[in-house]
């Protein structure tokens, strides 16, 4: 069965550092655009970060410079590091697939989440 | 940035009844790249159409969706109980996914 499972939430404070993760399978992390979204509660669906095949990575301005997307190969898992964490990052973080890139550029499969809590 | 805005905020309709859902792009979206999810609490988000038009994989048919430029709807036929969700549109541009705020529609 293709999945992805995200772990790694949790409760940390403002100012803090936590990196999650989502193992993959049924698919390889290298071959796939792999994004993570998050979904601030009571709020909509935010892109976060995207991470291609070819290596390169993208960030939303609200967490440039603060969050880091990576993989491990051999693994097979997709990471997101978090510093500087401000309490606006509360949110429940999901992995995302993106099947083709361009032209499409659409999310066919999603994980389950994992909640980040950021609070002192 | 291209912002999308959905609406109505939310919709109140009864099973069996049509719901039409409205994606509006701050500029020109290429169609190839609109899609539309269903999301319920404490679920992943489900891809129901990519493309505009295309359904996604074990979507129904009640399910459909058109549009170009700036304007696209979600359009969901004879409403079963299960469709009542929130319902987020979503583009890609600059290297860059942005979602809409998203549309919640529920039982009247």
């Amino acid at each position: 069965e293709v999945q992805l499972v995200e772990s790694g939430g949790g409760l940390i404070q403002p100012g803090g550092s936590l990196r999650i993760s989502c193992a993959a399978s049924g698919l390889s992390v290298s071959r796939n655009y792999l994004s993570w979204v998050r979904q601030a509660p009571g709020k909509g669906l935010e892109w976060v970060s995207t991470l291609f095949s070819a290596g390169a990575t993208y960030y939303a301005d609200s967490v440039k410079g603060r969050f880091t997307i990576s993989r491990d190969d051999s693994k097979n898992i997709l990471y997101l590091q978090m510093n500087s964490l401000r309490a606006e990052d509360t949110a429940v973080y999901y992995c995302a697939r993106d099947p083709n890139g361009w032209p499409d550029w659409y999310f066919d499969l999603w994980g389950r989440g994992t909640l980040v809590t950021v609070s002192s | 940035e291209i912002v999308l805005t959905q609406s109505p905020g939310t919709l109140s309709l009864s099973p069996g009844e049509r719901a039409t859902l409205s994606c509006r792009a701050s500029q020109s979206v290429s169609s190839s790249s609109l899609a539309w999810y269903q999301k319920k609490p404490g679920q992943a988000p489900r891809l129901l159409i990519y493309g505009t038009s295309s359904r996604a994989t074990g979507i129904p048919d009640r399910f459909s969706g058109s549009g170009s430029g700036t304007d696209f709807t979600l359009s969901i036929n004879r409403l079963e109980p299960e469709d009542f969700a929130v319902y987020y549109c979503q583009q890609h541009g600059s290297s860059r996914y942005t979602f809409g705020q998203g549309t919640k529609l529920e039982i009247k």
